[in-house]
């Protein structure tokens, strides 16, 4: 089946450094997603994204389809941008259309 | 337009009772898919409803059930539970089945732990 790879794994800032989070994907997909998981579990919707860029406030992403990548910007970080983000495709081939999750990238913002 | 709703929040059971689960998506989406999530397996599909019918099932044992009612509300149950069934269950909702393209909304989740 298809493998969803996320790097770093974890990633430790200063409050308003910028990353970058990373995507790969082994096989077409029709539709990806990218998640913010708080520290009380629950998933935040951060963007539809199976294919361009699209940008909402300090928060971009970025999926190339044609080379199975998607990577997620995150400008000016704050402490509450801490948690786990999640990357999660539907594979083009799978009749099930159900998320295939990466491992996520733990993210801590230090004041 | 309210998110998608689970309850309870948290649950405490022993080994060997049963649970269930509740589940209210966003109003006017009829898919309720089901996942588990653990330190050491993180995100697993188990089952998704759209119509009151299931449609897809991931690999998860017969303890495993759920079933969805006619105001797209569902509930999952976990009958026997083993102390391994310990996990964040989340329960997502979409506007169609059977489609890739679905964008899929997550309640907060209900925390079960097995003692």
């Amino acid at each position: 089946g298809i493998q969803v790879e996320q790097s770093p794994p974890d990633l430790i800032l200063q409050e308003g450094a910028n990353s970058t989070l990373r995507c790969n994907f082994s096989d077409s997909v029709n539709n990806l997603q990218w998640f913010h998981q708080n520290p009380w579990g629950q998933l935040i919707n951060l963007f539809y994204i199976p294919s361009g860029t699209k940008q909402n406030g300090r928060l971009s992403a970025t999926t190339v389809a044609t080379e199975r990548y998607s990577l997620l910007y995150i400008s000016s970080s704050q402490t509450t941008d801490s948690g786990v983000y999640f990357c999660a495709v539907v594979p083009r081939k799978d009749s099930n259309y159900q998320l295939i999750w990466g491992a996520g990238t733990k993210l801590i913002i230090k004041p | 337009k309210a998110g998608v709703t689970q309850t309870p929040r948290y649950l405490i059971k022993t080994r060997g009772q049963q649970v269930t689960l509740s589940c209210s998506p966003i109003s006017g989406h009829r898919s309720v898919s089901w996942y588990q999530q653990t330190p050491g397996q993180g995100l697993q599909f188990l089952f998704e409803y759209f119509s009151e019918t299931q449609r897809n099932k991931g690999n998860f044992p017969g303890r495993f059930s759920g079933r969805q009612f006619s105001n797209s509300r569902s509930e999952m149950n976990v009958s026997t539970l083993e102390l391994g069934d310990s996990a964040l269950y989340l329960c997502a909702s979409s506007w169609q089945s059977g489609s890739s393209y679905n964008e899929q909304f997550f309640g907060p989740g209900t925390r079960l732990t097995v003692l």
